[in-house]
């Protein structure tokens, strides 16, 4: 079984701030990698970052970066100075032999 | 990255009759496609898992035999949707993930179809 959660439908942040962005997951593969993607109002889902479970050093790419906690099942995205181009619903996923996505949080930035 | 078409963006049908939707790789082999229904303000919901060659992976609940996938090809998979209702009508989207030597890559992602049944 495999399911990802995220327990935050709605966040926000001030432009030029960091925000944090929950998910937790549960699989039963010992081989999986773990996303985060956006999806802004066109509905393209794009890529912000990939964590492989193998790997113990934590993901950055740019302003985005993520805390892999693998006891603890933890995969959460930190945004540093945030940007009004940032907003857009993100999802969490964990891809094994099947690629699954939580409920979604709504980043809203604020000027 | 790697670019995954997928056509058409949006169909209107009518009630009880069939529309097929098509996912391709265009600059990748994809062995593995996943399609997905996402309804507004949600979630993307995994459907099924396709691998060439091989028959899909249904979740469960969802009816095998009302959507139909194919995946005969490494850049060409199908969903179709048969007997279509009104319930049906939703946003669907595919994603096609290429198998590196070791490691598996990240998914690609279409440009979803909006289907709406009338």
């Amino acid at each position: 079984a495999q399911t990802v959660t995220q327990s935050q439908p709605e966040m926000s942040v001030q432009e030029a701030e960091t925000v944090t962005l929950s998910c937790t997951y549960d699989t039963s593969e010992s081989d999986y990698y773990l996303f985060w993607y956006k999806q802004p109002p066109s509905r393209q889902m794009i890529l912000v970052i990939r964590q492989e479970a193998y790997k113990q050093q934590n993901a950055t790419e740019n302003r985005f970066s993520v805390n892999f906690q693998k006891a603890a099942k933890s995969f959460s995205l930190k945004i540093s100075d945030s940007q009004l181009g940032d907003a857009a619903m993100y999802f969490c996923g964990a891809s094994g032999s099947r690629l699954t996505f939580g409920e979604g949080t709504q980043l809203t930035v604020n000027p | 990255g790697a670019v995954v078409s997928q056509h058409p963006s949006w169909v209107i049908c009518k009630s009880g009759t069939s529309v097929k939707i098509e996912c391709r790789s265009l600059d990748f082999q994809a062995t593995t496609m996943f399609w997905y229904r996402q309804f507004p303000k949600q979630s993307l919901m995994l459907m099924a898992t396709s691998n060439e060659g091989s028959k899909a992976t249904y979740e469960q609940g969802v009816e095998k035999d009302k959507f139909l996938i194919n995946h005969a090809s490494l850049t060409l998979s199908t969903l179709t949707v048969t007997s279509a209702h009104p319930e049906d009508s939703s946003f669907y989207i595919c994603s096609a993930r290429a198998i590196q030597v070791i490691r598996v890559t990240e998914a690609f992602f279409g440009q979803g179809t909006r289907l709406t049944v009338v």
